[in-house]
């Protein structure tokens, strides 16, 4: 079965870190450009960053919101995604989905289930 | 960065209504713009991708049109499953947008 799977969400205080991952079944993650996008608690939707497939270097573009404290990287032999997350803020605090985009169709059809972080002393 | 305006913000309609939801960029984007529909507790699931085209097993009640700056998703005859939050994405450039959302109420 094709999915994304997300892992690594917790309680972690102001200032710590968190690394999450995304699993890919059923397909080759570095064929696809994956997405991590989150939704604080009663909010909606926020883009926070890109990997680019193979073909595409795996280069990354990041939220201006989260670009110096964020990075996204990849473990081919695994099939996964990671993101981690450092010197977060309780403005991080949200369920944190990861999305892959079918470049040949133009959409973003698979989703995970998300993973949520919750940022508190 | 482009900006994208979503309205309304929540409506409320009867079974079989007719409603349309709209998405407006602040620059043009021309067919880049996908519909998601997300229900309490879950990942939002794609509805429309490139402005206009159904995803498969999506039903046909459900449709999206515009280009350029304005969108819209229009959801031609309402039922009880339709109660969600629906948001549009922008997604021509980095960094991708989503609209504000709109909360979907059926009577």
């Amino acid at each position: 079965e094709v999915q994304l799977m997300e892992s690594g969400g917790g309680v972690v205080q102001p200032g710590g870190s968190l690394r999450l991952s995304c699993e890919g079944s059923g397909f080759t993650l570095s064929d696809h450009y994956m997405e991590w996008v989150r939704q604080g608690p009663g909010k909606g939707l926020e883009w926070v960053g890109c990997s680019r497939n193979r073909h595409n270097g795996f280069t990354t573009q990041r939220a201006a919101s989260v670009k110096d404290r964020f990075s996204i990287s990849r473990d081919d032999s695994g099939n996964l995604l990671y993101l981690q997350m450092n010197s977060l803020k309780i403005d991080d605090t949200a369920v944190y989905y990861c999305v892959r985009y079918d470049v040949d169709a133009a959409r973003y059809r698979l989703w995970g289930q998300g993973t949520l972080v919750i940022v508190s002393s | 960065d482009i900006q994208v305006t979503q309205s309304p913000s929540s409506l409320s309609a009867s079974l079989g209504d007719r409603l349309t939801i709209t998405c407006r960029a602040s620059q043009s984007i021309d067919n880049w713009l996908a519909w998601f529909q997300q229900k309490p507790g879950k990942a939002p699931e794609l509805l429309i991708y490139m402005a206009s085209n159904l995803q498969s097993g999506v039903p046909s009640r459900f449709s999206g049109s515009g280009s350029g700056t304005d969108f819209s998703l229009t959801i031609s005859s309402l039922q009880s499953d339709d109660s969600a939050i629906y948001y549009c994405l922008a997604y021509k450039n980095y960094p991708l947008t989503f609209g504000g959302g709109t909360k979907v109420e059926v009577k």
